[in-house]
């Protein structure tokens, strides 16, 4: 069956280390978005991309960083310049059509 | 810019009551809409979307959504809650280049 497989589904890092979140679908869809979710908060969105090898930045892009060479993964790193790191992280993908995105099952990153 | 604002970030229902989930919408042109539902450390999923055709919208589980451009709102309903419908759930807005904004979410809770 198609979908977005994201992983790990928890993930623990130490002050001053950069982890790597994977994100990869068999959708065949042109479009990736990784977004954040804090209690009471909401989606934010860390970054998009539309095509492979290009990417854009959302609404918090600050201490995260993306790439995109294939069009099945979109990996989001998260630095050590990113102040609060913990929360919920979501991947999402879509068509170029509105027609709703397909999100993956999600990450929980926790600063220890 | 489109957006979205979900009135009541909790909402508590008796099982087998109506359920009332409000969003209105601000945009600038014909928006694309869309309810979403999330459980417990999972990612969304889509219930169902407007996209301009008929303005009475069923989804999946049993909920409906109605456009009323005039109050520019899409709520979303169901006649009878399961407690299986416990969670939370996200209204979000899109115009045809899949930008999409997403509300603060309603939390809704199923009372036995």
């Amino acid at each position: 069956d198609g979908g977005i497989t994201q992983s790990p589904k928890y993930l623990f890092r130490k002050e001053g280390q950069n982890v790597t979140l994977s994100c990869e679908q068999n959708l065949n869809h042109d479009a990736m978005y990784w977004y954040r979710q804090d209690p009471g908060q909401g989606l934010r969105l860390i970054y998009y991309s539309q095509i492979v090898n290009d990417f854009q930045k959302g609404d918090i892009a600050e201490g995260y960083s993306v790439s995109r060479e294939k069009k099945e993964s979109f990996p989001l790193t998260v630095t050590s310049a990113q102040k609060n790191p913990t929360a919920f992280y979501l991947c999402a993908s879509s068509t170029s059509e509105p027609y709703g995105y397909t999100f993956g099952s999600g990450t929980r990153l926790t600063v220890v | 810019a489109q957006s979205v604002t979900q009135l009541g970030s909790h909402v508590s229902v008796s099982e087998g009551a109506l359920v009332l989930l409000r969003c209105n919408y601000s945009s600038s042109v014909p928006p694309y809409l869309f309810w979403y539902v999330q459980y417990p450390n999972q990612g969304l999923q889509l219930l169902l979307k407007y996209t301009s055709a008929a303005t009475l919208v069923k989804g999946i589980n049993g909920f409906e959504a109605e456009f009323k451009k005039s109050e520019t709102s899409f709520h979303l309903t169901k006649p009878s809650a399961h407690m299986s419908d416990a969670a939370e759930y996200f209204c979000a807005v899109t115009k045809f280049n899949n930008d999409m904004r997403f509300g603060a979410g309603t939390r809704l809770t199923v009372k036995p």
